[in-house]
């Protein structure tokens, strides 16, 4: 299994501002997730990250609005850009188990709160 | 499009009563399911798996599923619920081995 942290675990931004996002996991691991939790609601992918490569968005999601970086294969950040109330959910990275037919491990997530 | 169904958005039981969580999918091929739990405050933690290999599948905590292709159903049984099951669990589908599909989730109350 995976062991994945992510920093910070909450915070606090004013509308407008920017957040960074990391995600950091104790194996190296190729394929690495970004999904978002708001309040109620189930996870949604924003994004697969794989190192050396752009990262792949999915639908209703933008670069620029959730710009990723994945420099090696244990790391990688997620930005929350030009932020607004409806950002505010939690942000859960994940990996998938190299080992386990597609097992993923998640991270304990990030609660931002936009205000 | 692969896609997942929970029924029931929130099932209540007494301690000590079975649990059934109810998911259904829709794929064009023949898929990985896995549940998850998702405790208040806390991060996800895989139950168990399915992934073509026994169609009755055992998990941790006491909790099994079991896989009906003719029914395209993965629902999460517990012969008896403690109050520690109280949680939010989501029923997921692999795409294609790339990436997650998430149900809406079940939120699961335990009664005294």
């Amino acid at each position: 299994s995976a062991v994945i942290s992510q920093k910070p675990s909450r915070d606090i931004c004013q509308r407008g501002t920017s957040l960074t996002i990391q995600c950091q996991v104790d194996s190296q691991v190729t394929m690495m997730f970004w999904y978002r939790q708001q309040p109620g609601q189930s996870l949604t992918l924003i994004a697969t990250a794989n190192q050396g490569s752009e990262a792949t968005y999915e639908s209703g999601f933008v670069i620029d609005k959730f710009p990723i970086s994945r420099p090696n294969l244990t790391f990688s950040t997620l930005t929350v850009s030009n932020m607004s109330p409806e950002d505010s959910s939690i942000y859960l990275c994940s990996v998938e188990d190299q080992n386990s037919s597609y097992e993923q491990y998640f991270g304990p997530g990030t609660r931002l709160t936009v205000t | 499009a692969q896609s997942v169904t929970q029924l029931d958005s929130h099932v209540s039981v007494s301690e000590g009563t079975p649990v059934l969580l109810r998911c259904n999918y829709s794929s064009s091929y023949s898929p990985s399911l896995f549940w998850y739990v998702q405790h208040p405050n806390k991060g996800l933690q895989l139950l168990l798996k399915y992934t073509s290999a026994a169609t009755l599948v055992k998990g941790i905590n006491g909790f099994e599923a079991e896989f009906k292709k003719s029914e395209t159903s993965f629902h999460l049984t517990k012969p008896s619920a403690h109050m520690s099951d109280a949680a939010e669990y989501f029923c997921v589908l692999d795409n294609y081995g790339q990436n997650f599909v998430f149900g809406p989730g079940t939120r699961l109350s335990v009664l005294p």
